[in-house]
């Protein structure tokens, strides 16, 4: 059974900082997706990383996966607090024609002055 | 229209009722999702559709039925739920079903805004 792992669950950081999330998966999957979610909201697609020593960036995120370690970090450099929400991994478990989704626990940042 | 949209928003109902939670997209996507949201976890994958048959079903009770009527429309019918049933109920959809090895691109979930249920 896939199991997607990630840390901090929570991190409060100060606005100005940078920090690393990390999302650990125990089967070989290549395709690794970021999603954010505001309180009460749905989720919004942040980055999907296809193969191994992918990189993503957009604005003050930045997104890598490591297939061989079976690792992906979300790097925040210089948080703002609108930056605040939780953060959810998701993979891919493969073997079959229709894949499921497997979200990580999350993790929630909290951006403060 | 890059949008998946799930109505009602909110809904309150009894142990005795029968309702349903409708969603609908309009971007080609050949695949629907429901996921179950608690509060504080993670989505949980409940049906997939792909090509409107049902390609997942992740051992949900009866009391939960999936019904994808054309490729745009995806309905979830609810009868005799169980207060433990309320949590967040997200609607997605894709241009696929997601795969490992596929070459046909990303084929990211977009969500829909979710309908919240609270059973009584």
């Amino acid at each position: 059974e896939l199991k997607v792992e990630q840390n901090p669950l929570f991190l409060s950081m100060q606005e100005g900082k940078n920090y690393t999330i990390y999302c650990n998966y125990s089967t070989t999957s290549d395709r690794l997706y970021w999603y954010r979610q505001d309180p009460g909201k749905s989720l919004e697609s942040l980055f999907v990383l296809l193969s191994n020593g992918a990189v993503k960036q957009e604005g003050r995120l930045m997104a890598s996966l490591d297939t061989k370690a079976r690792l992906s970090t979300l790097h925040i450099t210089a948080a703002v607090h609108d930056l605040s929400a939780t953060y959810f991994c998701a993979v891919v478990a493969g073997g079959t024609s229709y894949g499921k989704l497997t979200f990580g626990q999350g993790t929630i940042l909290t951006v403060h002055p | 229209d890059t949008e998946v949209t799930q109505t009602p928003k909110h809904l309150v109902m009894g142990m005795t009722n029968k309702k349903s939670l409708k969603c609908e997209q309009h971007m080609g996507h050949r695949a629907m999702y429901w996921y179950k949201q608690k509060a504080k976890k993670p989505p949980e994958l409940m049906f997939v559709y792909s090509y409107e048959k049902l390609s997942i079903n992740e051992s949900v009770p009866s009391r939960f039925s999936p019904e994808c009527p054309n490729s745009s429309l995806l309905n979830l019918h609810l009868h005799a739920l169980q207060p433990e049933d309320s949590a967040l109920y997200l609607c997605a959809s894709s241009q696929d079903a997601p795969q490992t090895g596929a070459t046909t691109g990303a084929n990211v979930l977009t969500f829909g805004a979710g309908s919240r249920l609270t059973v009584l």
